[in-house]
């Protein structure tokens, strides 16, 4: 059974840092793999969505890279903002046609000014 | 787009009342999931339809759970009758196909069971 986990479950930094945030999945046979951005009482918003051909998706300020082999995912945040403070969550989607995404903990960001 | 609509935003209701949540996917799409997440256990896909058809409830905890996808336009998922255990956010999802596409989440049900 597939098994997702997120390294750290809270992280806290000044603003301007570059971050990077650590998923990790046990079976890596994956259609693809999303980031998703939780904000305190509120939807998830997806950020990323990453097949499993691909080594890596930009948007903006956000990177996120695949290592398949590995089980691994790494979620990049460049120059960080306070606005940028949320959970964030990956998920995958195990090829096993039962199942559908298979979601971390999160980990949670904090952006001091 | 108005997005994945669901509602109502927030529920209370007593122990061993019927509560019945509500979603509306995005439009064309046609596959929906209800997810639950709640601190203990993090989100948990409750259950799966495609082209309106249920394909994957293993995740529903018990038969006091249903949910329904009457068109392709709207679903509900219904607790009878509801317990203090049940209080969770209930999130709603749509994707464009059973393919590799994103998966876009509605604002979510706050319920509490007293």
């Amino acid at each position: 059974k597939q098994e997702v986990t997120q390294i750290p479950a809270a992280l806290s930094v000044p603003e301007g840092e570059n971050l990077v945030l650590n998923c990790s999945f046990t079976d890596s046979a994956i259609y693809n793999l999303q980031w998703f951005r939780q904000d305190p009482g509120k939807g998830l918003t997806s950020l990323l969505l990453i097949q499993s051909s691909q080594r890596e998706q930009t948007s903006g300020r956000l990177n996120a890279s695949l290592d398949k082999s590995s089980g691994r995912s790494t979620l990049y945040i460049a120059a960080s903002q306070p606005g940028d403070s949320a959970t964030y969550l990956c998920a995958v989607r195990p090829q096993d046609y039962g199942q559908n995404f298979v979601f971390g903990p999160g980990t949670r960001l904090s952006v001091l000014p | 787009d108005a997005g994945v609509i669901q509602s109502p935003r927030h529920e209370v209701t007593e122990m061993g009342q019927e509560v019945t949540l509500r979603c509306k996917p995005i439009s064309g799409h046609n596959s929906l999931f209800w997810y639950r997440q709640t601190m203990m256990r993090g989100l948990e896909l409750l259950i799966y339809f495609n082209n309106n058809v249920p394909i994957d409830d293993s995740g529903m905890p018990e038969d006091r759970f249903s949910a329904k996808m009457p068109n392709a336009s709207f679903s509900t998922l219904k607790i009878q009758p509801s317990e203090p255990r049940d209080s969770a956010v209930y999130f709603c999802a749509s994707r464009r196909d059973a393919s590799y596409n994103e998966q876009f989440f509605g604002p979510g049900t706050r319920l509490t069971v007293l």
